[in-house]
C-alpha cells in the first residue's frame, strides 16, 4: 500500500525553470527519502531527510519536511532537460529499511 | 564500484517455466532488496535480505522464491508465474537494515519480465 502521495501527478516545465513537487504521507515516520528514475530504468537516490531536520540540500535540489502536516516538498531549481524522471517520495515507518513509496511525479522539462 | 548489476535485462517466460533472476553487488553492502514496479505504478517491496538471512517478506506469493547465497548476490527464482507478474523486477542495496535509522538504497536498472 503506498503510505505516500504526490502532487502533481504530472508536471511540464521549460527549461531554466523550477519544478516543485509534494509529497503527503499519512502516519509518522522516521525519514523520508527522494529518488528519481528514468524511463522505467533503476531507481537512483537523490535526498535522506531525517523526521528532525527540516530543509536540505543538495545541488539544485531543495528538500522540505513538515511533519506537523506530514508533508515533504522536492524543488529542482534551474532544471534542464535531463531532469525529466518520475520523481518518488519514499518514507519508512520505523526502522529495517522497508520504504513505502509515494505515486510519483512524473516530470517533463522541454528544451 | 557503486553499481548494482542485473541480468537478464529482459526475460520471457511461460507459465509453467523455471527461471532465475540475478542481481550482484560489490559495495560491501550487508542489505538487499527485490521490488516489484508495474508500469506507472511506484516500486512495492517485496522482500529485503540482511547479512544474507531473510528479513523481511511482504506476503509475496510462493511462485517467488528469494534466495542470498553471499552477501554480494541476491537471486529471485520464479515458477509458474502468472501473467499479472509481468512487471520491472528491481534490485537495490543499502549498507545496512538499521535499527533506528534508514540508508539510502542503491537500485539496479532491472529485469522487464513478461509472462505469456
Amino acid at each position: 500500500s503506498q503510505q505516500g502521495e504526490e502532487d502533481p501527478q504530472a508536471l511540464s516545465i521549460q527549461e531554466g525553470e523550477n519544478a516543485t513537487m509534494n509529497c503527503s504521507y499519512k502516519t509518522s515516520i522516521n525519514n523520508l527519502q527522494w529518488y528519481r528514475q528514468n524511463s522505467g530504468r533503476g531507481l537512483v537516490h537523490l535526498i535522506l531527510i531525517r523526521s528532525n531536520e527540516r530543509e536540505k540540500h543538495s545541488g539544485r535540489l531543495r528538500v522540505t519536511l513538515d511533519t506537523s502536516k506530514k508533508s515533504s516538498s522536492l524543488l529542482i531549481t534551474a532544471s534542464r532537460a535531463a531532469d525529466t524522471a518520475s520523481y518518488f517520495c519514499a518514507t519508512d515507518k520505523a526502522a529495517g529499511n522497508k520504504l513505502t513509496f509515494g505515486g510519483g511525479t512524473r516530470v517533463l522539462v522541454k528544451p | 564500484d557503486t553499481e548494482v548489476t542485473q541480468t537478464p535485462k529482459h526475460l520471457v517466460m511461460g507459465m509453467t517455466n523455471k527461471k532465475s533472476l540475478k542481481c550482484e553487488q560489490h559495495m560491501g553492502h550487508r542489505a538487499m532488496y527485490w521490488y516489484k514496479q508495474k508500469a506507472k505504478k511506484p516500486p512495492e517491496l517485496m522482500f529485503v535480505y540482511s547479512y544474507e538471512k531473510l528479513s523481511i517478506n511482504e506476503s509475496v506469493p510462493s511462485r517467488f522464491s528469494p534466495e542470498c547465497p553471499n552477501s554480494s548476490l541476491l537471486n529471485l527464482h520464479l515458477h509458474a508465474l502468472q501473467p499479472e507478474d509481468s512487471a520491472l523486477y528491481l534490485c537495490a542495496s543499502s549498507p545496512g537494515q538499521g535499527l533506528d535509522f534508514s540508508y539510502e538504497q542503491y537500485f539496479g536498472p532491472g529485469t522487464r519480465l513478461t509472462v505469456t
